[in-house]
């Protein structure tokens, strides 16, 4: 049990439409970042934010798009879906910006675009 | 550019004996490196880290060797149990205290299997 939540776990969307991910951290953890695990491969850093300002991104379009809100819960938008974005969609959230030693992820949501 | 390399998709080992995960780099500006470990229908779980300064962190069953002048890291397991049998993915940050230290590079991982 990490104190981290995401909702929904599996999701189904079509092609072009937008979805909405969600996750709630622990309280007092000030650091989300979010994940987009492709099957049989890593976590690849999409972005992070800090005290609800961007904290740095990946390598990811502009139409995936976060907020982190002053609740410690989060959100991970998707514009105009593409079949390669389905995948595991991670969140892990920590105290600081120490994310390594303190990052606690959520078990994640199961996203597929058909 | 696959700059964190996990080489071997699959690794069994007997109950007892000893495990070894490896992982390779290519980033010089990697300094800090960690690895977690990831059971089905769940969120990888932190295990262990070494700084770029240390070569070597030890805690209980498990130790992160680090080899800087090769820019390779390896996890041992000793001795391996059963409950040990997971995904294991290495993973590496970059440039600690700016705004890249929040993202973290991995491995594609490595599936343990501990055997009775």
């Amino acid at each position: 049990e990490t104190g981290v939540t995401q909702s929904p776990t599996h999701l189904i969307k079509t092609r072009g439409q937008q979805v909405t991910l969600r996750c709630s951290s622990q309280s007092g953890h000030n650091t989300v970042s979010w994940y987009q695990q492709a099957l049989g491969q890593g976590p690849q850093f999409i972005f992070q934010y800090y005290r609800e300002e961007g904290n740095g991104r990946g390598n990811f379009p502009p139409r995936f798009s976060g907020l982190q809100f002053p609740n410690y819960s989060s959100e991970l938008n998707v514009n105009a879906l593409e079949l390669d974005d389905s995948a595991m969609y991670l969140c892990a959230s920590s105290t600081g910006n120490r994310v390594w030693t303190e990052a606690f992820f959520g078990q994640g949501t199961r996203l597929t675009v058909v | 550019d696959q700059q964190v390399k996990q080489n071997s998709p699959s690794l069994s080992v007997q109950e007892g004996r000893i495990s070894i995960l490896n992982c390779d780099y290519t980033n010089s500006m990697f300094d800090y490196f960690l690895w977690y470990k990831k059971y089905p229908a769940e969120g990888p779980t932190f295990l262990i880290s070494i700084s770029s300064i240390k070569d070597k962190n030890e805690d209980g069953r498990f130790t992160v060797f680090l080899n800087k002048s090769a820019k390779h890291l390896s996890l041992h397991i000793v001795p391996s149990q059963p409950g040990d049998s997971a995904v294991y993915f290495c993973a590496a940050s970059a440039g600690a205290g700016g705004t890249s230290y929040g993202k973290l590079t991995f491995g594609q991982g490595t599936i343990l299997t501990v055997h009775p």
